[in-house]
């Protein structure tokens, strides 16, 4: 089945400093997702990336999916305390009709 | 962005009653919801998918008959966890998938926490 890997599991940072988590996946994708899950919270869509190479920003966030369309990452640029939470990719193969979430990276940051 | 929603948020039973969830999109139809399961700082786990008029789809290791999901309209998928024991405790969460601008978007219900005694 599908296999996807998402490191680092957790990331503690000082406000200001980036952050970036990986979703690396076994097997070529359909779409990769992201969603943000604040503690106590549930699961909030980011974006979906769908081209091969596709890059895109929202604000300090900027997302990216790779040339094979095996891997992906979300880069934080001088992140603050309100971007605090659990990153999650969720993977989709192609004609598959659901979504296979990564384990997460829980970031923190310190004012 | 699209509404669901989810209830109860939280609730406690003895063990061997059943327990419903009911999972509803607001403001938009969804030919198909997912339950998931997510243990504390983990990620995540599908354990079924929702098709409005069918069966639903579960995971390999799912007990079928230990969660029965109903999906009886485009607005409501029901998640019913039969004779709850304490391994059973856990927040279990719906989404709904929309389509839009051929983006799958998954839209996530606030999740039940449920703890059986």
């Amino acid at each position: 089945g599908q296999q996807v890997m998402q490191i680092p599991q957790y990331q503690h940072v000082q406000e200001g400093e980036d952050f970036t988590t990986y979703c690396n996946s076994s097997t070529t994708l359909s779409n990769i997702q992201w969603y943000k899950q604040r503690p106590g919270g549930h699961p909030v869509f980011l974006i979906q990336l769908v081209k091969s190479g596709e890059v895109k920003k929202q604000k300090r966030l900027t997302f990216q999916f790779g040339e094979a369309k095996k891997n992906s990452s979300l880069h934080i640029t001088a992140t603050q305390t309100t971007d605090v939470g659990t990153y999650f990719c969720a993977v989709s193969e192609a004609n598959a009709g659901k979504s296979t979430f990564g384990d997460g990276t829980t970031l923190t940051v310190k004012p | 962005g699209a509404v669901v929603s989810q209830h109860p948020s939280w609730v406690i039973c003895k063990s061997g009653t059943s327990v419903k969830i009911e999972c509803r999109s607001l403001d938009f139809q969804a030919t198909t919801m997912f339950w998931y399961r997510q243990f504390p700082k983990q990620s995540l786990m599908l354990m079924a998918t929702s098709n409005e008029g069918s069966k639903a789809t579960y995971e390999q290791g799912v007990e079928k008959d230990k969660f029965l999901i109903n999906h009886a309209s485009l607005t409501l998928s029901t998640l019913t966890v039969t004779s709850a024991h304490p391994e059973d405790s856990s927040f279990y969460i719906c989404s709904a998938q929309t389509v839009d601008r051929m983006n799958e978007k998954l839209f996530f219900g606030s999740g039940t926490q449920l703890s059986v005694l």
